[in-house]
């Protein structure tokens, strides 16, 4: 059984709030990833880590920053949340070689 | 780069019957293959993988897949459905080397009815 966790896994905020998703993984794993789910189900990559201090942007364009200070730890930023970026976010780790991906529950982001 | 298409978007079958959802890929590289399966309000839960070897996959809950590397397809099938099977289902596919960044399809919905 994977052990990553993600809180909040629900949060409603208002326009211009600053907020932080908390992703954490206890398997030690180097790579971690960051996914974005739209309400038609479909996920887009939209960051992710070989370690600590790499990030790098996926493939879908996102407004949000992350960091990696710590090898377990991999937190998505939104500096002023829109309602464009209501969504569903989850993260993913992996150990090195990737054989498979591991997913947290998600969080469910809703801006008004 | 990679794509994945997955063929149909809705899978409505009735229990106990047989269900195959398809997954189409394109890739200039080689690639791994994955089945995930995502129940509702949850994370994604990888039901099966291609990484080498036979190209007919066993994974979790009675499914299967099938590796077609001439028509680049990696379908998912079970011969008898049950209603706990009601989910979305994601083909992906990864590169072997570098990031390894996983490329999803769109989803398929499974529903089961009685």
């Amino acid at each position: 059984e994977a052990d990553i966790y993600q809180t909040p896994r629900y949060l409603v905020i208002g326009t211009g709030k600053k907020i932080t998703l908390e992703c954490s993984q206890t398997m030690g794993h180097d790579k971690m990833y960051w996914y974005q789910q739209d309400p038609g189900m479909e996920l887009h990559l939209i960051h992710y880590s070989y370690g600590v201090n790499s990030t790098e942007k996926g493939d879908l364009s996102s407004e949000s920053t992350v960091s990696r200070i710590r090898t377990e730890h991999f937190p998505l930023t939104l500096e002023s949340a829109r309602p464009s970026h209501t969504s569903q976010y989850l993260c993913a780790s992996a150990p090195d070689p990737v054989y498979e991906q591991y997913f947290g529950p998600g969080t469910r982001l809703t801006v008004t | 780069a990679q794509s994945v298409t997955q063929l149909d978007s809705q899978v409505p079958v009735f229990e106990e019957a047989p269900v195959e959802l398809r997954c189409n890929y394109s890739s200039s590289v080689s690639v791994y293959l994955f089945w995930y399966v995502q129940y509702p309000n949850q994370g994604l839960q990888l039901l099966l993988k291609y990484l080498s070897g036979s190209t007919l996959v066993k994974g979790i809950n009675g499914f299967e897949a099938e590796f077609n590397k001439s028509q680049t397809s990696f379908h998912l099938r079970k011969p008898s459905v049950h209603i706990s099977d009601t989910a979305e289902y994601f083909c992906a596919v990864s590169e072997i080397q570098g990031a390894q960044k996983l490329v999803f399809g769109q989803g398929t919905r499974l529903t089961i009815n009685p």
